[in-house]
């Protein structure tokens, strides 16, 4: 099955970028998630990438895709203390998410 | 507004009880799927339902039964054949056909003492 990686701890200075990265095992997923986690609360997307896509903008946030290394980025420029929260990957069928164990973000002054 | 609803949000129960955490959702959507989160671990599949009185066991399933009776409801009951009970739960729904954007809840912290 799928199995979907990440590192646990990232910390950043505010206004720096933050670059979060993820490895998955399955090359079938049609789509791959970002999500974010603030501190008790539920999960929301903050963006996806198509599979034959290699890159995605949104405002702040970039998406890298390498198909060949299986390997997925979520950068975000100008971090603010505001972006501080745990950031999960997930890839998978659109019936059955793996979700990565998640990257814990800490923005400093 | 329309969204995912848990309740309660934080419950504590005894050693050897059943308990039932709610989740209701008024986004016609037709997934449901329930989430466990551990530190550290991400989150794992317990059940998921694509359509009412149908579900499907996920990756932890052991310890843990649902129901589907109408759309917009799937409450997860733990019973007390699950050794590690104590862990934040989290709900989530999905519209078929779309990009498998998932909606979360806000998530119920269940605490056995």
């Amino acid at each position: 099955g799928e199995d979907v990686e990440q590192s646990l701890f990232l910390s950043v200075r505010e206004g720096d970028s933050s670059v979060i990265n993820c490895t998955y095992t399955d090359s079938s997923s049609t789509y791959l998630y970002w999500y974010k986690q603030e501190p008790g609360a539920g999960l929301q997307l903050l963006t996806y990438i198509f599979s034959n896509m290699d890159m995605k903008q949104d405002q702040r946030l970039t998406v890298l895709l390498n198909k060949k290394d299986k390997h997925l980025s979520l950068r975000i420029a100008d971090t603010q203390t505001g972006d501080s929260a745990i950031y999960f990957c997930a890839g998978g069928d659109t019936d059955k998410l793996i979700f990565g164990t998640g990257t814990r973000l800490q923005v400093f002054p | 507004d329309g969204g995912i609803t848990q309740s309660p949000k934080y419950l504590f129960r005894k050693e050897g009880q059943n308990v039932t955490l709610s989740c209701e959702q008024n986004l016609n959507h037709d997934a449901m799927y329930w989430y466990r989160q551990d530190p550290g671990q991400g989150l794992r599949l317990i059940y998921y339902s694509q359509i009412v009185n149908d579900f499907q066991k996920g990756d932890i399933a052991e310890g843990y039964s649902v129901s589907r009776e109408k759309k917009e409801s799937f409450p997860l009951t733990v019973t007390s054949a699950q050794k590690n009970p104590t862990a934040f739960y989290l709900c989530a729904s999905s519209r078929q056909g779309s990009t498998g954007e998932l909606f979360f809840g806000e998530g119920s912290r269940l605490t056995v003492l």
